[in-house]
């Protein structure tokens, strides 16, 4: 069975640091990984999402992720954060066909300014 | 995304209650999620439809049931609402295809409390 470890709860970060949020996955196959953002009172929007080729993926909102097989890991990273970036972030695993996503129990991130 | 819209977007209810929560969407995709969100446990799967013919239970389906009406529209009900149901629920809905590289696509979420 699939599953998805955020290991932090709670990250805060100065306004124009970077940043990054972890993401640990099992799953038996090869998995299909995403990233998405629950900003305040809103609903999910997708991030970003890795299917297969090239390890190192770009999203929206300047985020990229990188999936590293060997560590089970899809962490998500920003160079420099933005006050608008306060939010909730989730990762998710999925197998072919997505039919199944399996979430991690979010990230709250805040920013000081 | 507006593609996909819910309502109520709020809604208060009583135990034992019936309640309904319903999920358009207008992106012409034929699979759709209900998805119920508590603080700490991320998202779990409630049911899910692969088409209008094909509902599944998810994880948690225990004291819902769902009603898939037509390709664009999937309802979800609490048939007797109690206390732990209390929580921001999610329809999402996904395109099938052939190489299975699927992504799912959510509401805006209904926030549903059972007093």
């Amino acid at each position: 069975a699939q599953s998805v470890t955020q290991p932090d709860i709670h990250i805060t970060v100065s306004e124009g640091a970077s940043l990054e949020l972890r993401c640990n996955y099992s799953y038996g196959a090869t998995p299909y990984l995403f990233w998405y953002v629950q900003s305040p009172g809103q609903g999910l929007q997708l991030l970003l999402k890795y299917f297969s080729g090239d390890t190192l993926v770009q999203g929206i909102k300047g985020f990229e992720a990188e999936f590293k097989r060997s560590q089970s890991s899809f962490n998500l990273r920003k160079p420099s954060v933005h006050w608008s970036d306060a939010a909730e972030y989730f990762c998710a695993v999925g197998a072919r066909g997505a039919q199944k996503l399996v979430f991690g129990q979010g990230t709250r991130l805040t920013i000081n300014p | 995304d507006a593609d996909v819209t819910q309502t109520p977007r709020n809604r208060i209810t009583k135990t034992g209650k019936r309640i309904m929560l319903e999920c358009s969407q207008t992106k012409g995709h034929d699979r759709m999620y209900w998805y119920r969100q508590d603080p700490g446990l991320g998202l779990r799967l409630i049911y899910y439809s692969f088409d209008v013919k094909d509902i599944n239970k998810g994880e948690i389906s225990d004291g819902y049931s769902v009603s898939r009406q037509a390709q664009a529209k999937f309802s979800l009900s609490l048939e007797s609402a109690i206390p732990n149901q209390t929580a921001l629920y999610f329809c999402a809905t996904s395109d099938s295809s052939r190489d299975g590289k699927e992504t799912q696509y959510f509401g805006p979420g209904t926030r549903l409390l059972v007093l």
